[in-house]
C-alpha cells in the first residue's frame, strides 16, 4: 500500500495567495483527517470527514481556511488569502473506522512557508 | 496532555539501554491512548496503542504502561537503537469524541552511541 500520499511536500508563496494541499488517503479508509503542526502549538486537529461529509471543523482557524472532500480518494485544504502566520507543516491522515480502535495513518506533510 | 512550549523535552540514550518516555494527560474521561514516533521530515508514524481497561500493553520492542489513577502513560523501548532517534508524541481520545485526538507536546529521543 502508498499510504497516505500528499501534494505538495513543500510550498513557498507570499502573502495575500491562495494556496491548496492536496491529499489521498489510503484506499478504503472512511476516515479523512488535517492536521496543523507548528512548534508553538504541537499537532492541532483542523478538521475530519467520514464517506467524504466534513464531521467537525471546529479546529479550522478561521474563514481564510476550507477543505473540501470531493470523494473517497482525494481532498483539498485551501487556504485564501495566505499569511505568514500560517507558515507550518500540514498533516492529512486517514483511518479505516472510527471505533475504539482510533489508528490514524499519517501522511509525509506539506511543509507551507508564507513570506 | 503536557503544554506546549518551544523546546520539547529531550532524553538522550545510549544504545542498548532502555528508555522510558513519559506522558501527563488531564482529561480524566480519555480512554484511548497512542504512541506515535515522528522522524525528521516525515509524518508521524502509530507505534503502540492501549485502551483504558488495561494497564500494560506489549510490542515489539515496546511497552505501553497506563495507570489512571495519576493520568500517566509511559512509553518503555528496549534496546534502543540508533534509528529510535525520534520525537515521540502521546496522543489520547475518549469515548464520543474519537477521532479528535488530542496529541501531547512531544519528547525528543536521542540515541548516543
Amino acid at each position: 500500500d502508498a499510504g497516505v500520499i500528499q501534494s505538495p511536500r513543500h510550498e513557498v508563496t507570499e502573502m495575500g495567495q491562495e494556496v491548496t494541499l492536496r491529499c489521498k488517503p489510503i484506499s478504503g479508509h472512511d476516515y479523512l483527517f488535517w492536521y496543523r503542526q507548528t512548534m508553538m502549538r504541537g499537532l492541532e486537529l483542523l478538521i475530519y470527514f467520514n464517506n467524504n461529509v466534513p464531521i467537525d471543523d471546529s479546529g479550522m482557524p478561521e474563514d481564510r481556511f476550507s477543505a473540501k472532500m470531493p470523494n473517497a480518494s482525494f481532498s483539498t485544504l485551501k487556504i485564501q488569502p495566505s499569511e505568514p502566520r500560517d507558515s507550518a507543516v500540514y498533516f492529512c491522515a486517514s483511518s479505516l473506522w472510527l471505533t475504539e480502535v482510533d489508528t490514524q495513518y499519517f501522511g509525509p506533510g506539506t511543509r507551507l512557508t508564507v513570506l | 496532555g503536557e503544554s506546549v512550549g518551544l523546546h520539547l523535552p529531550t532524553l538522550s540514550v545510549q544504545e542498548g539501554d532502555n528508555s522510558i518516555i513519559n506522558c501527563a494527560y488531564s482529561n480524566s474521561a480519555s480512554d484511548y491512548f497512542i504512541w506515535y514516533k515522528q522522524e525528521s521530515g516525515k509524518g508521524p508514524q502509530f507505534i503502540i496503542d492501549i485502551r483504558s481497561n488495561m494497564d500494560k500493553r506489549q510490542g515489539q520492542r515496546v511497552t505501553v504502561l497506563l495507570n489512571k489513577t495519576v493520568k500517566h502513560l509511559s512509553l518503555q523501548i528496549a534496546a534502543t537503537q540508533p534509528g529510535d532517534s525520534a520525537v515521540y508524541f502521546c496522543a489520547e481520545s475518549s469515548l464520543g469524541s474519537w477521532g479528535k485526538l488530542q496529541f501531547g507536546a512531544g519528547t525528543q529521543v536521542v540515541v548516543t552511541p
